[in-house]
C-alpha cells in the first residue's frame, strides 16, 4: 500500500507547454505539500495545503497552480514551462502542520 | 529570514568511521526533524526533537538538539554502505505549515 504516490514518475516536455502531476496519499492527513528539488539536492516548499486550503504559497511564479479537490489530493498544474522548471517535485503530507511529513517518490520533470 | 545552515555539505568516509552533521538555525526552533534521501529516492522521516537539549538514539545513529534550541546534529557510529545517502534537517519557518530544509550532507561510504 503507498502511502504517497504520484504520478507522472517521469516528464519529458517542451519549452511552453502546460503539464500537470497528480498527488495523492491514503494516509488521512489533513496538510499536503509541494516541494521542489533541484540539481543541487536543495528541498525548497512551494505550496502547502490544510484540508483542501492553501496555507502557504511560497513565492512561487503564477504560472505553477495547485488545486486540492479533496483531503487526499494535491496536484500542481504547469503553464508555459521553462528550462528552469527541471527539477524533482516532490509531493508530501502530514498528520497535521508541520509534524512528520511523508514523502512520494517524487516526479522527475526535465523541459526541454 | 530564518534559516537552516548545514554543514558539512559532503562527507566521505570509510566504513566503519564515524559520521557528524550539524545543523544550525539563525532563530530559536520549536522543534527540528531529520531526514534520509537515498541516492535516487525520496526524503524519508527519521526523527523529530522538541525540548532544549534533548538526546535521541536510533541504533547507531544519535540526534541532538541544543539547548538553545538553534542547532542539532545527527552522529552516525561505525558508518556501513546502507547509510549512504543525503541528511536532512528542517525546522518551521514563521508558520506551522511550513518547513525550511537544510541544504543538505550527502554521505557516501567506501566498503
Amino acid at each position: 500500500d503507498t502511502a504517497v504516490s504520484q504520478t507522472p514518475k517521469y516528464l519529458v516536455t517542451q519549452m511552453g507547454n502546460d503539464k500537470s502531476i497528480k498527488c495523492e496519499q491514503n494516509l488521512g492527513h489533513d496538510t499536503m505539500y509541494w516541494y521542489k528539488q533541484d540539481s543541487k539536492k536543495f528541498l525548497k516548499i512551494m505550496f502547502s495545503y490544510n484540508n483542501k486550503e492553501l496555507i502557504i504559497n511560497e513565492t512561487v511564479p503564477n504560472r505553477f497552480s495547485p488545486k486540492s479537490p479533496d483531503k487526499a489530493h494535491l496536484n500542481l498544474h504547469i503553464n508555459s514551462l521553462e528550462l528552469g522548471d527541471s527539477a524533482v517535485y516532490f509531493c508530501a503530507s502530514s498528520l497535521q502542520g508541520i509534524n512528520e511529513q511523508f514523502f512520494g517518490p517524487g516526479t522527475r520533470l526535465t523541459v526541454l | 529570514g530564518q534559516q537552516v545552515m548545514q554543514i558539512p555539505q559532503y562527507q566521505h568516509v570509510q566504513e566503519g568511521e564515524d559520521f557528524t552533521t550539524y545543523c544550525n538555525s539563525s532563530t530559536t526552533l520549536s522543534n527540528i526533524q531529520w531526514y534520509k534521501q537515498r541516492p535516487g529516492g525520496h526524503p524519508v522521516f527519521l526523527i523529530q526533537l522538541v525540548k532544549s537539549g534533548e538526546v535521541k538514539k536510533q541504533k547507531r545513529l544519535t540526534f541532538q538538539f541544543g539547548e538553545a534550541k538553534k542547532n542539532s546534529s545527527l552522529h552516525i557510529t561505525a558508518t556501513q554502505t546502507t547509510d549512504v545517502g543525503t541528511y536532512f534537517c528542517a525546522g518551521p519557518r514563521g508558520s506551522n505549515y511550513k518547513l525550511t530544509f537544510g541544504k543538505g550532507t550527502l554521505l557516501t561510504v567506501n566498503p
